[in-house]
């Protein structure tokens, strides 16, 4: 069945550090990439997505790349801010699927000043 | 506009009790999703309804778990008795339509089960 897998967290990084948090997939067909973040006391929230092969999803300094042939979706970011400590999930839903998301089991991100 | 609400945010009973959730969806919203993350492993769907119907339920663990949405509003989910295997984080999603919105999920209900 579908599957998605993150590294194993958490990761520690340090102010202005670069990011990147991996994130692979198994599905048949075409599926959506996304990446969720949940930052501390709140629900989820849609950080970025993706559609098909080659798209890049962008959002408040984060990027990621659908990537067909390597079936991974990185999370990447230049320069981290504590303000991004949070947990970040990847997921992926089926095309024609009615918005059922298969989730990772989520990295832990901690930055420190 | 208000966000998706859930009730309670945290909630401590004994194995073997009953305890019913409650999600309020943003108001519009016809799709709504249960989803569970377990011991900090990955979320997992439990169901999801159309209004009122239940569109697949494919996720729900066993027959001890019973969802309703009474006239395509909020939705609850009960759970009868709990096992200690359920504790874990609930959450409720809603979208409009979901193909070109993104699911809006509340804060999750913290259930503990001793």
């Amino acid at each position: 069945g579908d599957s998605v897998t993150q590294m194993e967290g958490p990761v520690t990084l340090s102010e202005e550090a670069f990011l990147t948090i991996n994130c692979t997939y198994t599905a048949t067909g075409y599926p959506s990439l996304f990446w969720y973040v949940q930052y501390p006391g709140e629900g989820l929230q849609l950080l970025l997505k993706a559609t098909k092969a080659d798209d890049k999803g962008s959002n408040k300094g984060f990027e990621a790349t659908y990537r067909k042939e390597t079936t991974s979706f990185h999370l990447e970011k230049g320069s981290v801010q504590v303000s991004d400590s949070a947990v970040y999930f990847c997921a992926l839903t089926r095309s024609g699927n009615t918005g059922k998301l298969i989730f990772g089991q989520g990295t832990t991100l901690q930055v420190k000043p | 506009e208000a966000g998706v609400t859930q009730f309670p945010s945290h909630s401590v009973i004994e194995k073997g009790q009953t305890v019913t959730l409650r999600c309020d969806p943003i108001s519009g919203h016809d799709n709504l999703y249960w989803y569970r993350r377990v011991m900090g492993k990955e979320i997992k769907f439990l169901l999801h309804f159309v209004k009122e119907s239940k569109q697949d339920e494919s996720g729900m663990p066993n027959n001890r778990f019973l969802a309703e949405r009474t006239g395509g509003t909020y939705s609850t989910l009960k759970v009868q008795p709990a096992e200690l295997e359920d504790s874990g984080v609930y959450f409720c999603a809603s979208s409009q339509e979901w193909k070109r919105s993104p699911l809006h999920f509340g804060n999750g209900t913290r259930l503990t089960v001793t």
